[in-house]
C-alpha cells in the first residue's frame, strides 16, 4: 500500500489566495483526520470524518477553513481567502477504526503565505 | 476539555544514556493511549497503542507502560542512539462515538548526542 497521500507536499502562495490541500487516504480505512502542525500549539486536530462524514469540526480556526470529503478515496481541506498566519504544516491521517487502531498519517503539505 | 500532558518538554542525552519521559492524561473514559515517533521533516509513526492498566510494550530499546488509574504512561529508551533523536507523542483517546479521535500532548522532544 502507498500509505496516505498528500498534495502538493509544499505550497507558496500570496495573502488573500485560496489554497486547497488534498489527500488520498489508505484504502479500506474509514476515519481520516486533517491536522495542523505549529511550533506555537504543536499538533492540533482540524476536523475529521467517519464514513465520509464529518465528525467534529470544532478544531476549525475560521470560516475561510473548510473541508469535503466527497467519497471514501478522497479529501479536500480549503483555505479562502488565506492568510500569512495560516503558514503551517497541514497533515493528513487516516484510520481502519478497528478499536482501539492508530493513525497512519501522510507526508504533510507545508504551507507557506506571504 | 481533555488535557494530555507530557514531561519533560525536551530532553538531551549522551548516547549509551537510558532515559524516559511521561504522559499524563484523563482517568476517566479511558479507551486507549497512543505513542508516536516523529523525526524531523518527517510525519509521525505509530510505536505502540496500549489499552489495559498495567500494559507493557516492548519494541526494540523502546517500552512504554500504562496506569490507567492514576493516568500516567511511561515511555523508556535503553541505551540511546543517535538515531532515537526525535519527538515522541502520546494520545488519548476516549474512544468517542468510535471514530478514532485522539487528543495529542505537545511532545517531548529528544536529543541524543554521540
Amino acid at each position: 500500500d502507498a500509505g496516505v497521500i498528500q498534495s502538493p507536499r509544499h505550497e507558496v502562495t500570496e495573502m488573500g489566495q485560496e489554497v486547497t490541500l488534498r489527500c488520498k487516504p489508505i484504502s479500506g480505512h474509514n476515519s481520516l483526520f486533517w491536522y495542523r502542525q505549529t511550533m506555537m500549539r504543536g499538533l492540533e486536530l482540524l476536523i475529521y470524518f467517519n464514513n465520509n462524514v464529518p465528525i467534529d469540526d470544532s478544531g476549525m480556526p475560521e470560516d475561510r477553513f473548510s473541508a469535503k470529503m466527497p467519497n471514501a478515496s478522497f479529501s479536500t481541506l480549503k483555505i479562502q481567502p488565506s492568510e500569512p498566519r495560516d503558514s503551517a504544516v497541514y497533515f493528513c491521517a487516516s484510520s481502519p477504526r478497528t478499536s482501539p487502531d492508530e493513525q497512519y498519517f501522510g507526508p504533510g503539505t507545508r504551507l507557506t503565505v506571504t | 476539555i481533555l488535557n494530555v500532558e507530557q514531561s519533560p518538554q525536551s530532553l538531551h542525552v549522551q548516547e549509551g544514556d537510558s532515559t524516559n519521559f511521561t504522559c499524563s492524561f484523563p482517568s476517566s473514559n479511558f479507551y486507549a493511549l497512543h505513542w508516536y515517533r516523529w523525526e524531523t521533516a518527517k510525519s509521525p509513526e505509530a510505536l505502540f497503542v496500549m489499552t489495559l492498566n498495567g500494559d507493557e510494550k516492548k519494541k526494540g530499546r523502546i517500552s512504554a507502560t500504562l496506569n490507567t488509574k492514576e493516568g500516567y504512561s511511561y515511555l523508556y529508551i535503553k541505551g540511546s542512539q543517535p538515531e532515537d533523536s526525535a519527538t515522541y507523542l502520546c494520545a488519548f483517546d476516549e474512544g468517542s462515538g468510535n471514530t478514532g479521535k485522539l487528543i495529542f500532548g505537545q511532545g517531548t522532544t529528544l536529543q541524543v548526542k554521540p
